[in-house]
């Protein structure tokens, strides 16, 4: 079945730091790769999104390419600000789990000013 | 356009009780899916609905946990006989119909459920 391996948290950054969050995933056929960002308190928001390798999604600042070599779904931005601390999940739809998503366990990220 | 809805957003139940989570989904929306987040947990799927039918439903438990999606009103996720194990986030998230399987899901603010 489909899965989603993301990096161990949490991470704690200064502001202006760069970050990045790895997320790793496991599936048949060609799946989408989405980031997605809970603030405390409130449901998912979609960060970002890529439907075919290659593909980079970008967002406020985040990006993520879609490896299909390296099964990798990797966000990124190169200047973390006090408002990006939340909780951020790398999910997977398509492939065999036709409709639903299949998500990472969650990475916590911490920015100090 | 408002988003997806979820009521109520906090339930207090006593062990045994039932609970009922409902979610209205965007307008034009016709595909639901529940998902349940545990305490430090990633999300989990639970069930995928559309109007009447029931599409999905390999990760919701075998006994207890029923969820419907009327051709009327909102879709309920009904928990019998509540244990402290339920205690949890659910959300619900809504996608329109098509007939790619990788549309995006636009999720409600959740139902935090605590069970004494």
């Amino acid at each position: 079945g489909n899965s989603v391996t993301q990096m161990e948290g949490p991470v704690t950054l200064s502001e202006e730091a760069f970050l990045t969050i790895n997320c790793t995933y496991t599936a048949t056929g060609y799946p989408s790769l989405f980031w997605y960002v809970q603030y405390p308190g409130e449901g998912l928001q979609l960060l970002l999104k890529a439907t075919k390798a290659d593909d980079k999604g970008s967002n406020k600042g985040f990006e993520a390419t879609y490896r299909k070599e390296t099964t990798s779904f990797h966000l990124e931005k190169g200047s973390v600000q006090v408002s990006d601390s939340a909780v951020y999940f790398c999910a997977l739809a398509g492939g065999t789990s036709y409709g639903k998503l299949t998500f990472g366990q969650g990475t916590i990220l911490t920015v100090h000013p | 356009n408002a988003g997806v809805m979820q009521n109520p957003r906090h339930l207090v139940r006593r062990r045994g009780q039932e609970a009922r989570l409902r979610c209205s989904p965007m307008k034009g929306h016709s595909h639901v899916y529940w998902y349940r987040q545990l305490p430090e947990e990633g999300l989990k799927f639970m069930v995928y609905l559309q109007k009447e039918n029931i599409i999905d439903e390999s990760g919701m438990p075998k006994e207890r946990f029923s969820a419907e999606f009327p051709k009327e009103g909102p879709s309920i996720l009904r928990i019998q006989q509540v244990v402290r194990g339920d205690s949890a986030a659910y959300f619900c998230a809504s996608s329109p119909p098509s007939s790619s399987s990788n549309n995006e899901q636009f999720f409600g603010p959740g139902t935090r459920l605590t069970v004494l």
